[in-house]
């Protein structure tokens, strides 16, 4: 069965720290998204990665191809973070399947 | 250059009703997906659209349809509706392809209730 997992399922921590969630998946992959949710539902792309390292301002996106697995990082994390990270992967040319989601919560 | 444009935004149906969504892309974006998200099962894929045509699909029953109009605009079509289909839909955009293949762009998603 295809599947994805994320971990954890929720995270708060302090402004300022390093935040890594992570995604694994069950079988090959093309490749892989992480979508941020804010509260009232709209959707931003952050990455899309097929394999190696992707970097936006203080996100950082990896995949490791081998190991079926992808972290995405925050660095000086702030409450504007605060929001639900979602992986997104599609399973050859099988519908797209989405991670649960992680929600984050930076306190000031 | 617009976003991503859902109308309408919020909907109040009943069981047994149908409804419709609709879906304008970013202006020369010519795929559009449609997705369902529930606090049950998360977020899913219901169907891609491309040049009018269908192109993928996800695992929802026929009650729920989609069509794609010239100028690239969707819509999504439930019939018969029941309690659960009470989600927050989102349509997002792209120029070719689906969410693998490039940036997707969402649309601020349209609130279903069903009572």
């Amino acid at each position: 069965k295809n599947e994805v997992e994320q971990s954890p399922q929720n995270l708060t921590a302090q402004e300022g720290e390093f935040i890594t969630i992570n995604c694994s998946y069950s079988v090959g992959i093309s490749a892989l998204h992480w979508l941020q949710q804010h509260p009232g539902g709209g959707i931003v792309s952050l990455f899309m990665l097929s394999s190696g390292k992707k970097k936006h301002g203080r996100l950082i996106a990896t995949i490791n191809i081998q190991e079926k697995h992808s972290s995405l990082h925050i660095t000086a994390s702030h409450p504007r973070d605060s929001a639900v990270y979602i992986c997104a992967v599609r399973f050859g040319n099988e519908k797209l399947t989405f991670g649960t989601g992680t929600r984050l919560t930076i306190i000031p | 250059k617009a976003g991503v444009t859902q109308t309408p935004r919020y909907l109040i149906k009943t069981r047994g009703q149908q409804v419709t969504l609709s879906c304008s892309p970013i202006s020369g974006h010519r795929s559009v997906s449609w997705y369902q998200q529930t606090p049950g099962q998360g977020l899913q894929f219901l169907f891609e659209y491309f040049s009018e045509t269908q192109r993928n699909k996800g695992n929802f029953p026929g009650r729920f349809s989609g069509r794609q109009f010239s100028n690239s605009r969707s819509e999504m079509n439930v019939s018969t509706l029941e309690l659960g289909d009470s989600a927050l839909y989102l349509c997002a955009s792209s120029l070719e392809g689906g969410l693998t293949q490039e940036t997707q762009y969402f649309g601020p998603g349209t609130r279903l209730l069903v009572l």
